[in-house]
């Protein structure tokens, strides 16, 4: 069975400072796919990366970045300079490529990020 | 406009009501969900659906019942709901099956009395 474990739940940053959001999964298959999704506020979540599991560069946009380690099975989330509007429930997710029903997402418990002025 | 729209944005409804929960997607996808977003558990998903066809149900209690009258259109009708099905309902949409980005409503904040 895939878990993802998301073990901060809330962190709590000075506008500015950089913060990593740490993402551990399980998984039997050796293809999958991870994502990280963002949910501010208003409630809808915003699809942020997908990744697959054959693909292990890190990726940056903006002050995005994510670090896909196979070896430890993370898939870390950094924002660099936080601001304000990063504050949010972020979750990662993890969906197994087989599964015939497609997108069953497994999904973190989340991790709130308050970020002050 | 969002591409995904949920309507009512909130609900307030006693253990013997029955109501209805609507979602729609205006991004010609093909496949639309339930999850559930409750204080203690992660995001749960309930229902799939591609093409109009459920293809998933994770062994979701009888007084759920979705329903998916055409690829644009997903409902989830609720009769004597128990309080601990109070949750955040969110309806998402996808092009296909494959494992690629969820497009997520903004949610049904539902509260079982």
């Amino acid at each position: 069975a895939q878990k993802v474990t998301q073990a901060q739940t809330e962190i709590s940053v000075v506008e500015k400072e950089d913060v990593t959001l740490d993402c551990v999964y399980e998984t039997r298959d050796t293809t999958y796919y991870l994502f990280w999704y963002k949910q501010p506020p208003s409630g809808e979540l915003v699809f942020l990366i997908r990744r697959n599991s054959f693909d292990e560069q890190n990726e940056i946009s903006g002050r995005y970045s994510w670090n896909f380690q196979k070896s430890t099975s993370s898939f870390n989330f950094t924002i660099t300079a936080s601001q304000v509007v990063d504050s949010a429930v972020y979750f990662c997710a993890l969906s197994e490529a087989e599964y015939n029903a497609g997108n069953m997402l497994t999904f973190g418990g989340g991790t709130r990020l308050m970020v002050k002025p | 406009e969002t591409g995904v729209t949920q309507t009512p944005r909130h609900l307030v409804m006693g253990m013997t009501n029955k109501k209805s929960l609507k979602c729609e997607q205006h991004l010609g996808h093909n496949a639309m969900y339930w999850y559930k977003q409750s204080a203690k558990k992660p995001l749960e998903l309930m229902f799939v659906y591609s093409l109009e066809e459920r293809v998933e149900n994770n062994s979701v209690p009888s007084r759920f019942s979705p329903e998916c009258p055409n690829s644009s259109h997903l409902f989830l009708h609720l009769h004597t709901l128990q309080p601990e099905d109070s949750a955040l309902y969110l309806c998402a949409s996808s092009p296909g099956l494959t494992p690629e980005k969820l497009f997520f409503g903004s949610g049904t904040q539902l509260s079982v009395l």
